[in-house]
């Protein structure tokens, strides 16, 4: 059981736009910054966002994060085949004195 | 360019203990925080312990705690992980990652990973 809560599975057509919810609590999101990743089948995640809506240099401005409360939201736009993937967020949790990861999100192109 | 390279992983049974070693390259290995990641066969991803560019801040998931231990060498430019009294349930593979976020924590780049196996 994930301290961070995601939905297993979201998909689209391509072109269209998915998003993607991290509920968690005043311990974890609430209070930090959350950063969101991607994992392509075989290969080692990458950051796509960090503090909650900052992109690294190199990823695409289809996606896109934000954060209210204890819930933040990463959106993907203009839905590609090479977005198929397994999506997770993070962050810190004040209580545990650790990292957190959600359970991860697939995400399927129609 | 910025790179981790996991290496030490294997098969080892229940009980027995394990090195991981990540070599780090194209950065300023002494200025960042440095983490350990794990994901188990067909899971998500796991946090297991992180430690600060002078090792003044450490800490560790409950799930390891008191049996992993995390180092680095800042000469050498690697971070380790001591694992000890290894279970079933510490199959996964490992991952180390850079914390680039001063203010909070993030985790990029990633390396390959390194494949632990317990099992008898």
């Amino acid at each position: 059981q994930s301290v961070l809560t995601q939905p297993p599975s979201v998909s689209a057509a391509p072109g269209q736009k998915v998003t993607i919810s991290c509920s968690g609590s005043s311990s974890n999101i609430g209070n930090n910054y959350v950063s969101w990743y991607q994992q392509l089948p075989g290969t080692a995640p990458k950051l796509l966002i960090y503090e909650n809506n900052k992109r690294p240099s190199g990823i695409p401005d289809r996606f896109s994060g934000s954060k209210s409360g204890t819930s933040a939201t990463l959106g993907i736009t203009g839905l590609q085949t090479g977005d198929e993937a397994d999506y997770y967020c993070g962050t810190w949790d004040n209580s545990l004195s650790g990292g957190v990861f959600g359970g991860g999100t697939k995400v399927t192109v129609l | 360019e910025v790179q981790l390279m996991e290496s030490g992983g294997g098969l080892v049974k229940p009980g027995g203990s394990l090195r991981l070693s990540c070599a780090a390259s194209g950065f300023s290995f002494s200025a960042y925080s440095m983490n350990w990641v794990r994901q188990a066969p067909g899971k998500g991803l796991e946090w297991v312990s992180s430690i600060s560019s002078s090792t003044t801040y450490i800490d560790y998931a409950d799930s390891v705690k008191g049996r992993f231990t995390i180092s680095r060498d800042n000469a050498k430019n690697t971070l380790y992980l001591q694992m000890n009294s290894l279970r079933a349930e510490d199959t996964a593979v490992y991952y180390c990652a850079r914390d680039p976020c001063s203010s909070t924590s993030c985790y990029s780049p990633w390396g390959q990973g390194t494949l632990v196996t317990v099992s008898s």
